[in-house]
């Protein structure tokens, strides 16, 4: 398995709403990560999991909570968002530190987020 | 802080053109590259990456990419284009060392579009 998963693929929720995104690899890759993708633009770092431990906060609203609850396994925990939070979220998984370097990330097909 | 430009923002061709798409990286320590294309619609896909050895890599669908460390650039090239390869394309830094060795760094992407 050379893939990583999201769901859902999309998303519309209201500003008072709580909703989670989940994400799972199984290639034993020990680092994973958010990202943030609005229109036209290049994703930016949101998180950094690194042995299920949060090792990077790109300091992001607390109305974003990353959970990695095993090696496989990533959530993000979405409650009273904003619309300009809308965007595309996408989770990638690599092997940590020089490793992930050498091989590279592997990127989910992401969800689109829509906030109303 | 390492940080990546991609002067062109919008590139459109023919069928047959080259292509050389520019990517500058700043950052003082040793880093890792990549492009990364991502088609309409679709997730982020590896071109190619760069780390050590001969700066000229190959990557798939005929890309290639040279590293040129006294420049700190690393464009991406393609003798021929396809109808196929529109898309966008992402530079990406990894810097070496430490927590920054998780972090991929995205430039702001180049617009291709290829006629046919």
């Amino acid at each position: 398995d050379t893939e990583v998963t999201q769901t859902p693929k999309h998303l519309v929720m209201g500003m008072t709403n709580k909703k989670s995104l989940k994400c799972e690899q199984h290639m034993g890759h020990r680092a994973m990560y958010w990202y943030k993708q609005k229109a036209k633009k290049p994703p930016e770092l949101m998180f950094v999991y690194s042995y299920e431990k949060l090792s990077i906060n790109e300091s992001v609203p607390s109305r974003f909570s990353p959970e990695c609850p095993n090696s496989s396994l990533l959530n993000l925990h979405l409650h009273a968002l904003q619309p300009e939070d809308s965007a595309l979220y996408l989770c990638a998984s690599s092997h940590p530190g020089t490793g992930g370097a050498v091989e590279g990330y592997t990127f989910g097909s992401g969800t689109r987020l829509t906030v109303v | 802080a390492q940080s990546v430009s991609q002067h062109n923002h919008h590139v459109i061709l023919s069928e047959a053109a080259s292509l050389e798409l520019g990517c500058n990286y700043s950052y003082g320590g040793t880093v890792n590259l990549f492009w990364y294309v991502q088609y309409p619609g679709q997730h982020l896909q590896l071109l190619l990456k760069y780390f050590s050895g001969d700066p000229l890599v190959k990557g798939i669908k005929g890309f290639e990419a040279e590293f040129i460390k006294s420049k700190f650039s690393f464009n991406l090239r393609k003798p021929s284009v396809q109808w196929s390869d529109t898309a966008e394309y992402f530079c990406a830094v990894n810097a070496r060392g430490g927590n920054a060795g998780n972090m991929l760094t995205f430039g702001g992407g180049t617009r291709l579009m290829v006629k046919p």
